[in-house]
């Protein structure tokens, strides 16, 4: 069993439609979750973080997580064209820099989002 | 956050050669990594780079085959040797401040044939 699990997809939306990403997870030391958004021939951006358990909202994006079902979400609003790409999860234990640092990644979902 | 730059940004090599890949930040960052990302696979961390010593390699990753150097808190090179087809792959370089929840980010990776 992967450590995270993220369904490949691609998903395929038409514009403006709500889009909900997840990705499941076995370590409970997990406390730090992130997700990146690539477009293609780019390297990951930053585009969530969060930590521990809950809700955060920037703009038309929201993450959640849910620590003791081990699941975490994405949502986009009003999805754009310009949403097309693929959306990593990421997670680590700690936020400190050395041992339990490193970041454990879903192998990303493709999106589409079509006019 | 920073900006990472990486050279090459691609390349087409023979079997048996080495390519060394450069990663520049525009500032300091106390860790340096280079990930490995295959076509419907997570992202995989190679090594940390550590400034002015060996780099520490994950499990399943030599230094005989991807020696790293980091001579200073900018600037890092991975070197890909005595390549195979197998080795075909996109490398990522990422960078991660300390302090705060410890954002990590990404170059734009080199994209690597091996013919």
């Amino acid at each position: 069993q992967k450590e995270v699990e993220q369904d490949p997809g691609p998903l395929s939306v038409p514009e403006g439609a709500i889009v909900s990403l997840n990705c499941t997870y076995s370590n409970s030391a997990f406390q730090y979750f992130m997700w990146y958004r690539q477009y293609s021939r780019k390297g990951p951006e930053l585009l969530m973080y969060t930590y521990s358990s809950g809700n955060k909202e920037d703009g038309r994006f929201t993450a959640q997580v849910d620590k003791s079902s081990k699941y975490i979400s994405l949502f986009i609003r009003d999805s754009q064209p310009s949403d097309s790409a693929t959306y990593l999860c990421a997670m680590r234990e700690t936020g400190r820099t050395g041992g339990g640092n490193k970041l454990t990644f879903g192998t990303g979902t493709q999106l589409k989002v079509e006019l | 956050s920073a900006v990472i730059s990486q050279k090459p940004s691609r390349d087409i090599c023979q079997r048996g050669t080495s390519l060394t890949i450069q990663c520049q930040v525009d500032s300091q960052v106390t860790m340096m990594f280079w990930y490995r990302q295959q076509p419907g696979q997570s992202l995989t961390l190679i090594a940390t780079a550590n400034q002015g010593s060996e780099a520490t390699y994950e499990s399943g990753f030599v230094i005989d085959k991807f020696p790293i150097s980091r001579p200073n808190l900018t600037f890092s090179t991975l070197t890909v040797s005595n390549m195979s087809p197998e080795d075909s792959s996109i490398y990522l370089c990422s960078g991660l401040r300390g302090g705060g929840y410890n954002e990590q980010f990404f170059g734009p990776g080199t994209r690597l044939t091996v013919l």
